[in-house]
């Protein structure tokens, strides 16, 4: 199975800072058809996940564009600009390159 | 639009057996394969498994296998969550999501299971 680590598990940001998350895998999450099968979802309390990217950096309607999606292979990245009091809750990412899909564990972000 | 409605929350007995409906709508079922996610309190997200539902092709979780059942109603647009011998370890909110992208879920079935 193809395990993913995020890192950190935790953040505490500054209203209007920058802050970052990675999400390495065990694995190259490239495809043969040339697509790169990962994805990041945001979780509020109480509330369902929500996509914000599908292959790696391609960002889901309504997303803004403070986030973005980056990376390649093994390791991407999630960057958050200017980080708002509505970006608290718990980000994920997760594959699809193959089944069982996985996901992180989860970094949860709260605000100073 | 695109929805995923299921069903709604449940008390099980451990040993009891439960079933999860998810009820699309604004697209048929079949044209997308479907995965169901459960996330344990304060916990996670944790895959449980995926169906093809045009063809009815099936992949579990490991730890889950032989326990659980996945389905799909053409008929009625609706996907089916079966989990059987149910203990503590089971208790979370059940979601459905559609494949691939995970891109709509429904909006969770919590499920608890008492010993």
């Amino acid at each position: 199975d193809i395990v993913l680590t995020q890192t950190p598990l935790s953040l505490s940001v500054t209203p209007g800072q920058s802050t970052s998350i990675s999400c390495r895998s065990s694995q190259s999450l490239l495809h043969s058809d040339g697509n790169t099968y990962l994805y990041w979802y945001f979780q509020k309390p109480g509330q369902r996940p929500q996509l914000l990217f599908y292959e790696v950096s391609l960002r889901s309607s309504g997303v803004p564009d403070r986030f973005r999606g980056s990376g390649s292979g093994t390791h991407f990245t999630l960057t958050i600009s200017r980080v708002e009091a509505e970006d608290v809750g718990v980000y994920y990412c997760m594959q699809t390159l193959e089944l069982p899909r996985t996901f992180g564990q989860g970094t949860k972000v709260d605000i100073k | 639009q695109v929805q995923l409605v299921q069903s709604g929350g449940e008390i099980k007995n451990a040993g009891a057996s439960l079933r999860v409906s998810c009820k699309a709508s604004g697209y048929i079922l079949t044209t997308y394969g479907l995965s169901w996610v459960r996330q344990a309190p304060g916990q996670g997200l944790e895959w449980v498994g995926w169906i093809d539902t045009n063809n009815g092709d099936t992949r579990y979780a490991k730890n889950l296998q032989g326990r659980v059942t996945l389905t799909a109603d053409r008929s009625t647009n609706t996907a089916y969550l079966d989990l059987r011998s149910l203990t503590s370890d089971d208790t979370a909110v059940y979601y459905c999501a559609r494949e691939r992208r995970f891109d709509y879920w429904g909006q969770g079935t919590p499920v608890t299971v008492s010993s």
